[in-house]
């Protein structure tokens, strides 16, 4: 069965901190996302991968980064934390191939508060 | 913009009964429609997935609807079970955007006894 793993179901960190989101995937896909996901907004994109070294800026990149050093791993990365990044974040990897009819598989989620 | 508008936000139903659930969608043209089921504090889990050519698909007792005239989908949940209760997204994949996704809101289900 596949699985994408988030390395933690909760954090909680302060303002100010840098922050690491960790996200690993058995399927060997190249595709790797990053959403978060906050009450009534639905779930937006904030960076994803199609391949190791690869990154491109979602909808809501700012205050984000990410690192794809093997294909198996991404890591989201909150440079400073700040408040208005509480929330539940997740990692997702669809299958590859452009316009594809099989599901996203979703990793559990990593409920992140920042004080 | 692009947009997935879902009603109810939230729905409380008996269990054992039948619920319908909507979307509205703008985006176009799309490649395929897309519908999740989301536990408590667990990820988006694939409950069905239909093309722009389909019109109806079941995973059990889910039936998703689909209508490409109208831009509207809905999921229909038949003889609810307690464990029903979740979040459900409705997601559409626009045409020619590979993997990106366009997510709705979600409607939250709860299945009373």
């Amino acid at each position: 069965d596949v699985k994408v793993t988030q390395s933690s179901r909760y954090l909680v960190k302060r303002t100010g901190e840098k922050v690491f989101l960790e996200c690993v995937q058995d399927m060997d896909h190249e595709n790797m996302f990053w959403y978060r996901q906050d009450p009534g907004l639905g779930l937006r994109l904030i960076y994803f991968s199609y391949d190791v070294k690869m990154k491109e800026k979602g909808d809501i990149p700012e205050g984000y980064s990410v690192s794809r050093e093997k294909k198996e791993r991404f890591s989201l990365i909150l440079e400073s934390a700040s408040t208005n990044q509480t929330s539940m974040y997740l990692c997702a990897s669809p299958p590859p191939g452009a316009r594809s009819n099989q599901p996203q598989h979703f990793g559990d989620g990593t409920r992140l508060s920042i004080l | 913009k692009n947009q997935v508008e879902q009603s109810p936000q939230s729905l409380i139903i008996l269990e054992g009964k039948n619920c319908t659930l909507q979307c509205n969608y703008t985006v176009s043209p799309f490649s395929n429609l897309r519908w999740y089921k989301q536990d408590t504090g667990r990820g988006p889990v694939s409950l069905t997935i239909m093309t722009f050519s389909e019109n109806t698909k079941s995973n059990g007792r889910y039936t998703a609807t689909l209508d490409a005239d109208t831009k509207q989908s809905s999921l229909h949940i038949t003889a609810s079970q307690l464990s029903d209760s979740a979040s459900y997204i409705c997601v559409v994949s626009p045409y020619n955007a590979g993997n990106m996704l366009t997510f709705g809101g979600g409607t939250r289900l709860m299945v009373k006894p």
